[in-house]
């Protein structure tokens, strides 16, 4: 299995809304990341784990609590988000950065979310 | 901090012609990785290709081509006679090993390439 599957593919939530997106992996990866992209801009990356542990934290919003449970699984709670958090959210995995066998990430095919 | 600049904003062809989209990049690492996406309109991230900071060999696949050259920082991409599937957003991307652990992809603003019948 070589793909990372993201679930919803299409999310609709209120501003007062709680919701969470999800995100798998059974590569054996351990590195795992979620990026944010707006409309005709490149992904923002707004966190990185590795081995479970959040690593990289770009300073996103506390409404935006990721989470992940194992290796494989990768989520992002949604709470009182605002209309400017519609994007695209992507997620992706990758194996830890060596020098010698980094092979890239492979990325999900996105949540698209419309906050309303 | 890492940087990608792909100065093209928006290029439109005509089919069959070659096109080369420019990217440059910076960075204080020694050790880092360079890629290229293509993101159609249906939104996924489609992986083109990878290359390392130590190896400097340019890549033919197919239609594409690419050239690395460190001492310019630059890694451009070129697609020799276009076709309309080709239409999509380009990225170029720079990777490099994060502070404690995990790494930092950072994209370029992206290329928007229109290739007209």
């Amino acid at each position: 299995d070589t793909e990372v599957t993201q679930t919803p593919k299409h999310l609709v939530m209120g501003m007062t809304n709680k919701k969470s997106l999800k995100c798998e992996q059974h590569m054996g990866h351990r590195a795992m990341y979620w990026y944010k992209q707006k409309a005709k801009k490149p992904p923002e990356l707004m966190f990185v784990y590795s081995y479970e542990k959040l690593s990289i934290n770009e300073s996103v919003p506390s409404r935006f609590s990721p989470e992940c449970p194992n290796s494989s699984l990768l989520n992002l709670h949604l709470h009182a988000l605002q209309p400017e958090d519609s994007a695209l959210y992507l997620c992706a995995s990758s194996q830890e950065h060596d020098r010698r066998f980094f092979h890239g990430y492979t990325f999900g095919s996105g949540t698209r979310l419309t906050v309303v | 901090a890492q940087k990608v600049t792909q100065a093209q904003t928006e290029i439109s062809v005509v089919e069959k012609e070659d096109v080369t989209l420019d990217c440059v990049y910076e960075t204080r690492d020694t050790t880092y990785y360079l890629f290229w996406y293509k993101q159609p309109p249906s939104g996924e991230l489609v992986f083109l290709i990878r290359r390392n900071s130590f190896d400097e060999q340019n890549e033919i696949s197919g239609r594409y081509s690419w050239n690395f050259q460190k001492s310019t920082s630059s890694f451009n991409f070129t697609i020799t006679a276009s076709q309309v599937v080709d239409s999509a957003v380009y990225f170029c991307a720079l990777s490099e090993k994060g502070e404690t652990s995990g790494s930092r992809l950072t994209f370029g603003e992206g290329t928007q390439l229109t290739v007209n019948p």
